[in-house]
């Protein structure tokens, strides 16, 4: 049963510790989406990737996040310096093709910084 | 700009009973229309979509949803509600103005009642 993989599941931390959190994408995936989960925002995409090259990565703030594929079985997502207002839950998403088929969602890690 | 709206945070209905979420849209052409669901503490799971052809389209689940152009809407039906259906629904279009991801709608919760 192919699925996304997220790690951690849950993740405490303090602010400004920097905070690292990594998806496994479905074998064969190529397209690759960081989302984030809010209360007040609801989910929001921070950044995807297509054969493993940044496509977007607009709603991310660039000064403490950064979003990479070292390969292609592997997407990770940086905070540094985490703050307060980056707890949520973020997901990462893959889908085949062309991506705009099905995105299947891992389940998520849920930040919370202290 | 791409926006999707679900008019109703909460809904609650009555286990046996129908089921309709709604969905709006806003969008420059033809859209590409998904629904999907969110259990507590997961991701998030297709339920279907559209792409073009029948307006009326069958998902997982016993759940359909119908396109209707002149009422931008793609709301979300379900004749019989079973106590399993509580979740978090959302609705999404895309493409994105950066290409393959989706705006998403901020979700209605359903509630399930005895």
């Amino acid at each position: 049963d192919a699925r996304v993989t997220q790690t951690p599941r849950h993740k405490v931390t303090e602010m400004g510790q920097e905070v690292t959190m990594r998806c496994q994408p479905i074998l064969g995936h190529n397209t690759v989406f960081w989302y984030r989960q809010t209360m007040m925002q609801g989910l929001e995409l921070l950044a995807y990737f297509r054969n493993r090259a940044p496509l977007d990565d607009s709603g991310m703030p660039k000064d403490r996040f950064s979003a990479e594929m070292p390969d292609a079985t592997l997407a990770t997502l940086k905070i540094q310096p985490s703050e307060p207002r980056d707890s949520a839950v973020y997901f990462c998403a893959s889908g085949a093709s062309w991506g705009l088929d099905e995105q299947f969602f891992g389940p998520g890690t849920r930040l919370t910084v202290l | 700009a791409q926006s999707v709206t679900q008019p109703d945070i909460h809904i609650t209905v009555s286990e046996g009973a129908s089921l309709e979420l709604r969905c709006n849209y806003s969008y420059g052409a033809t859209p590409y229309l998904f629904w999907y669901v969110q259990s507590p503490g997961q991701g998030l799971q297709l339920l279907l979509k559209y792409f073009s052809g029948d307006t009326l389209v069958q998902g997982i689940k016993g759940f359909e949803a119908e396109f209707k152009r002149s009422q931008s809407s793609f709301n979300l039906r379900k004749p019989s509600v079973h106590w399993s259906d509580a979740a978090e629904y959302f609705c999404a279009v895309g493409p994105s103005n950066s290409g393959y991801a989706l705006n998403f709608g901020k979700g209605t919760s359903l509630l399930v009642t005895p």
